[in-house]
């Protein structure tokens, strides 16, 4: 199946600091990539949805230029986390869509990157 | 909220019994697909239901879908140890956006 990659897999940074976690898809080319954030024991929650392109298109809640998206070519995008602060501590996942046998859009997520702001 | 309920929360069974997880959902859906998360790490496609289809097997999973009632429930027959882990549904009406459920965290004891 199709392989997306997450750098790095862990990161722990000082308060203020701005953090770029990258996500690439390997084998296949990805025009929409998305980035969702998850919480201790909870479950996954969509951030926004990364165009190739063009900007990224946020869900509601989510600050814009706190979380910065950039994705400039078809196998990469990239979430910058600016002057981050403790409660931004959380497991962050990308995925890229692939078309799956019989037509059925799936998505392929990457392994995640664990940020911890001290 | 549009994120879709799963039941139950947590679920302790032994091994080689059967393991049910129900997900509800609260938006017309595309597909439906099911994923595995270990603690702390990614996550693993497990299944993909389209939303034409009742049913779906692989493996020791089966997976069956009710767009009427919109729900799904994932079966896992003869638990192992390694089956322990998170699942989640996720649901796609369309424009490629997927929704998570809450998630059924599954232990299974050896």
């Amino acid at each position: 199946g199709a392989v997306v990659s997450q750098h790095p897999s862990w990161v722990i940074c000082k308060s203020g600091t701005s953090v770029k976690i990258e996500c690439r898809s390997l084998d296949f080319q990805a025009t929409t990539m998305f980035w969702y954030r998850q919480f201790p024991k909870q479950s996954l929650m969509l951030m926004a949805t990364s165009n190739e392109g063009s900007k990224a298109t946020y869900e509601q809640g989510v600050e814009k230029d706190k979380f910065l998206i950039n994705h400039a070519s078809l196998t990469l995008s990239t979430l910058t986390v600016t002057s981050a602060h403790p409660e931004d501590s959380s497991f962050y996942i990308c995925s890229a869509n692939s078309m799956g046998s019989g037509g059925a859009n799936e998505q392929f997520f990457g392994p995640g990157t664990r940020l911890t702001v001290l | 909220s549009q994120q879709g309920e799963e039941d139950p929360q947590a679920l302790s069974i032994q091994e080689g019994e059967n393991a049910t997880m129900n997900c509800s959902y609260k938006t017309s859906i595309n597909n439906l697909q099911w994923y595995r998360q270990n603690s702390g790490r990614g996550l693993v496609h497990l299944i993909l239901i389209r939303s034409n289809e009742r049913e779906k097997h692989s493996g020791r999973l089966r997976v069956t879908l009710d767009t009427s009632k919109k729900s799904s429930s994932l079966l896992i027959t003869a638990s192992r140890a390694a089956d322990t882990a998170s699942y989640f549904c996720a649901y796609s009406g369309g424009y490629q956006k997927v929704t998570f459920g809450t998630g059924t965290k599954l232990q299974v004891i050896p």
